[in-house]
């Protein structure tokens, strides 16, 4: 079956523009993450969807940045006014949820590589 | 706050040699401990999935233990081939919490 799928696989904005990333997890999973990879550090947890509830936003740097997911499927991570600093990599996950062995088990998408000039 | 670290950042290996990637993390109270593979400019490839009630996990060529009272995971790849370069990541799950730290990685490459 498909995996995780992330749009644009590539992204060149100027200083301060807004941007939009898109991702789209496994079909039927409930959980859905946002990272982020900047170059020299690991992964960083920005925020977390699980079906319904509120998401987990604790991750995310600063006000500039916003996520939504609608309808439990597809996400769009929002970053306004972008600095340089915001260059990095994105990446989306995805996992099942619930009391199976295999639940939380998270699946990557290829990412999104943001560079802001 | 859970922190992951993997030793040897980096390490090349001739073909055919064994390779041993160490992750350690401040934290015991983990729910599991994930590896993974990252090409460069791809993104992660999920190789195994250990619960915290297990000791190992075993996939073909690839298997990793845990020690969550000492908070330590290894994982070993038999025989090694070119096709294994890449950087390998561990994460960690922490209880009540689904988020996902991770180690900056084991940078391999293996030598033809």
């Amino acid at each position: 079956g498909a995996g995780v799928s992330q749009s644009p696989s590539n992204k060149v904005t100027e200083k301060g523009k807004d941007v939009e990333l898109r991702c789209d997890p496994i079909s039927g999973h409930t959980a859905l993450y946002w990272y982020r990879q900047s170059l020299g550090q690991g992964l960083e947890f920005l925020i977390y969807f699980q079906g319904n509830s509120a998401p987990d936003k604790s991750g995310l740097p600063s006000d500039r940045f916003s996520a939504e997911r609608t309808g439990g499927s597809v996400s769009t991570l929002t970053i306004q006014r972008t600095q340089q600093e915001d260059s990095a990599v994105y990446l989306c996950a995805s996992s099942l949820s619930g009391m199976s062995y295999r639940a939380y088990e998270q699946y990557f998408g290829p990412g999104t590589r943001l560079t802001v000039t | 706050k859970q922190e992951v670290t993997q030793i040897p950042a980096a390490l090349s290996v001739p073909e055919g040699e064994n390779l041993v990637l160490n992750c350690s993390f401040t934290d015991s109270a983990i729910y599991n401990l994930q590896w993974f593979r990252q090409d460069p400019g791809k993104g992660l490839t999920s190789l195994l999935l250990i619960q915290s009630s297990q000791r190992e996990q075993t996939s073909g060529r690839l298997n990793a233990s845990l020690d969550k009272s000492s908070g330590r995971s290894t994982l070993y790849i038999a025989a090694s081939q070119p096709g294994d370069s890449a950087t390998y990541l561990c994460a960690v799950r922490r209880g009540g919490n689904n988020r996902l730290a991770f180690g900056k990685g084991n940078q391999v490459v293996v030598i033809p």
